[in-house]
């Protein structure tokens, strides 16, 4: 059963412009997510992060934004750059639980 | 600061045999994660250990065991391979149990023939 979902499997967005990444989770007892960027044969790299007590959460040109009563996340990334063009996943945990639900992965092509 | 690394970066084996899988965590982080990530998937978590001891499981078999060392390090080992074992293996390390992200080494790409 996957308790956090990415519809997406890619995107494609023009450089400048901006790229904005959904998640969905299932899990009313996640309270704790996170953002990664993965690239061919490297390890997840961690972006951002949110905890449910906020709405939203900035660093540079990266902005979560966290919807609770939807159960619903995104990524902004503004502007957009090619070196942003990776897979990226979102992953949720429970305060109480010691695991990390992950998503299947929206893959960003960010075009010159 | 030292990243989280692992070793092997590539490893091949053959179905029914044994395997042992290592990891650095990062330092000054006591907490130790493993995640199965098949293609195209999410990766899926196995364990986690904290302070020497496992810490939770996900849905994976008694065959892939683990193990935490005094100096954080971790191993995991899978008996009894098959074919569906065939992934990249991450290790993942973080300070504490709560409230802070997961740090991920580049992987194992095992194959499993």
């Amino acid at each position: 059963d996957q308790q956090v979902k990415q519809n997406s499997p890619s995107l494609s967005v023009q450089e400048g412009r901006i790229s904005i990444l959904n998640c969905d989770y299932t899990n009313s007892m996640f309270d704790y997510f996170l953002w990664y960027k993965k690239y061919p044969a490297e390890g997840p790299t961690f972006l951002i992060s949110i905890s449910s007590i906020k709405d939203k959460n900035e660093d540079g040109r990266f902005t979560v934004f966290l919807n609770k009563s939807a159960k619903h996340l995104s990524l902004h990334i503004v502007p957009s750059q090619p070196g942003d063009s990776a897979v990226y996943f979102c992953a949720a945990s429970a305060n109480t639980g010691n695991q990390f639900y992950f998503g299947t992965g929206t893959s960003l092509t960010v075009i010159p | 600061e030292t990243g989280v690394t692992q070793s092997p970066t590539h490893l091949i084996k053959t179905r029914g045999q044994q395997v042992t899988l290592r990891c650095s965590s990062q330092s000054g982080h006591n907490t130790v994660s493993w995640y199965q990530q098949a293609l195209g998937q999410g990766p899926q978590f196995i364990f986690q250990y904290y302070r020497e001891e496992e810490n939770g499981r996900g849905n994976f078999p008694p065959r892939f065991s683990g193990l935490q060392f005094p100096n954080y390090s971790s191993e995991l080992n899978v008996n009894a391979l098959e074919l569906d074992d065939s992934a990249l293996y991450l290790c993942a390390s973080r300070q504490d149990l709560t409230g802070s992200p997961l740090h991920f080494g580049n992987g194992t790409r095992l194959t499993v023939t």
